[in-house]
């Protein structure tokens, strides 16, 4: 049961443009959503967050947005740089005290120079 | 300002035997969430600890168990190992109701 999926395994992009990674969700009860980057040996790191009042939230070159018609997301990174070569996980919840996250599967984004 | 931390880093051990994994949240969280990640996949929930308590589960056998301290750290224990008990094992921690959850370094699991 992947209630979180993202369908691109990799993406692969040129430094200084824009990097777009997209995820689908089929739980209409997910109302919190996620980004997270994961580098190897180490574990996922939060990178950006949106709830389903908004559909915009940014933090410097990161944006996410929601359109809950489509129950897609998406992260956009402007302008992408090596450094941000890594697996982006995005992942879905439910607000209230025991809030299990749901996982997609991962997209592997590279960055060249 | 301590982040999340695990420990061991690595494990190997055999099909049946029974392991033991440990996980210290980030200060001022008291909730802790364990998480399954094989190779290829998206980490997948195992359960979550709250007030020494196991609050909620995910799709995993009674295999797999875990303990919640006063102290807020926790354990992960799996017994009769199985080959495909292999993976990275992530602890995550949050504060009460906040949905954001930080994670650990995890633990490698490999069962031979």
């Amino acid at each position: 049961d992947q209630q979180v999926k993202q369908n691109s395994p990799s993406l692969s992009v040129q430094e200084g443009r824009i990097s777009i990674l997209n995820c689908d969700y089929t739980n209409s009860m997910f109302d919190y959503f996620l980004w997270y980057k994961k580098y190897p040996a180490e574990g996922p790191t939060f990178l950006i967050s949106i709830s389903s009042i908004k559909d915009k939230n940014e933090d410097g070159r990161f944006t996410v947005f929601l359109n809950k018609s489509a129950k897609h997301l998406s992260l956009h990174i402007v302008p992408s740089q090596p450094g941000d070569s890594a697996v982006y996980f995005c992942a879905a919840t439910t607000t209230g005290l025991f809030n299990d996250m749901r996982f997609g599967a991962g997209t592997r984004l590279t960055v060249k120079p | 300002d301590a982040g999340v931390t695990q420990s061991p880093t690595h494990l190997i051990k055999t099909r049946g035997q029974q392991v033991t994994l440990r996980c210290s949240p980030k200060s001022g969280h008291d909730t802790v969430s364990w998480y399954q990640q094989a190779l290829g996949q998206g980490p997948q929930f195992i359960f979550q600890y709250y007030e020494e308590e196991e609050r909620q589960r995910g799709n995993f056998p009674d295999r797999f168990s875990g303990h919640q301290y006063p102290n807020y750290s926790s354990e992960l224990n799996v017994n009769a190992l199985l080959l495909g008990d292999s993976a990275l094992y992530l602890c995550a921690s949050s504060f009460r109701d906040r949905q954001t959850q930080y994670f650990g370094p995890g633990t490698r699991l490999l069962v031979l």
